[in-house]
């Protein structure tokens, strides 16, 4: 099946930093990826869809600016959170559509804000 | 609203057991469902989906059938095995062009030998 990487796998960063989280389609053009995230022990929740060379659509609650997306290319699209604070930490998820309309999921990457 | 509800885990089976995840959902219109495992230390990977009532989706032993009526979409299995344990998330999508996907809160399924 198709694969979609994410790097880095974790990351730990101060409080009042930014960090960027790049998800990328190996083998398949995406011309929409999505950005999630996931609580321990809750499920992915959509924070955002984003389109190839067009502006992010977010979800309602998910704050455009702190959490800025950049999808400049068909194999990658880049999740930064600005000013990130401890309840910025999580395991954030992105994955890529192909042309059939299948998703295919990241391995995650979980951010520790200190 | 749309949502999905799943039951809890962890589930510990015996290598052999019959398996049953319950999901029940939420939706306006007519949703697609579907079940994503997730090995350790790996994405998301899509094992079944129906898209519409009565539809059975099937993979890998692994079965689960749309019903409208109880809004249901069970996951089930007759034989598992020690490579099945991994998480599993229900989920749905309500439809339209973003194809976006509402998901359960997944559910842990360790199969011991």
């Amino acid at each position: 099946g198709a694969v979609v990487s994410q790097h880095p796998s974790w990351v730990i960063c101060k409080s009042g930093t930014s960090v960027k989280i790049e998800c990328r389609s190996l083998d398949f053009q995406a011309t929409t990826m999505f950005w999630y995230r996931q609580f321990p022990k809750q499920s992915l929740m959509l924070m955002a869809t984003s389109n190839e060379g067009s502006k992010a659509t977010y979800e309602q609650g998910v704050e455009k600016d702190k959490f800025l997306i950049n999808h400049a290319s068909l194999t990658l699209s880049t999740l930064t959170v600005t000013s990130a604070h401890p309840e910025d930490s999580s395991f954030y998820i992105c994955s890529g559509r192909d042309y059939n309309y299948e998703q295919y999921f990241g391995p995650g990457t979980r951010l520790t804000v200190t | 609203g749309n949502s999905v509800t799943q039951m809890e885990g962890p589930v510990t089976l015996s290598e052999e057991a019959f398996l049953t995840i319950n999901c029940t959902y939420t939706a306006t219109g007519y949703p697609s469902l579907f079940w994503y495992v997730q090995y350790p230390g790996e994405g998301l990977q899509l094992l079944l989906k129906a898209t519409k009532a009565d539809d059975k989706g099937s993979n890998k032993g692994f079965e689960a059938t749309y019903r409208k009526e109880t809004t249901s979409f069970h996951l089930e299995k007759g034989s598992v095995q020690v490579s099945d344990s991994a998480v599993y998330f229900c989920a749905l999508s309500p439809g339209g062009a973003t194809n976006k996907l509402i998901f359960g809160t997944g559910t842990l399924l360790a199969v011991q030998p």
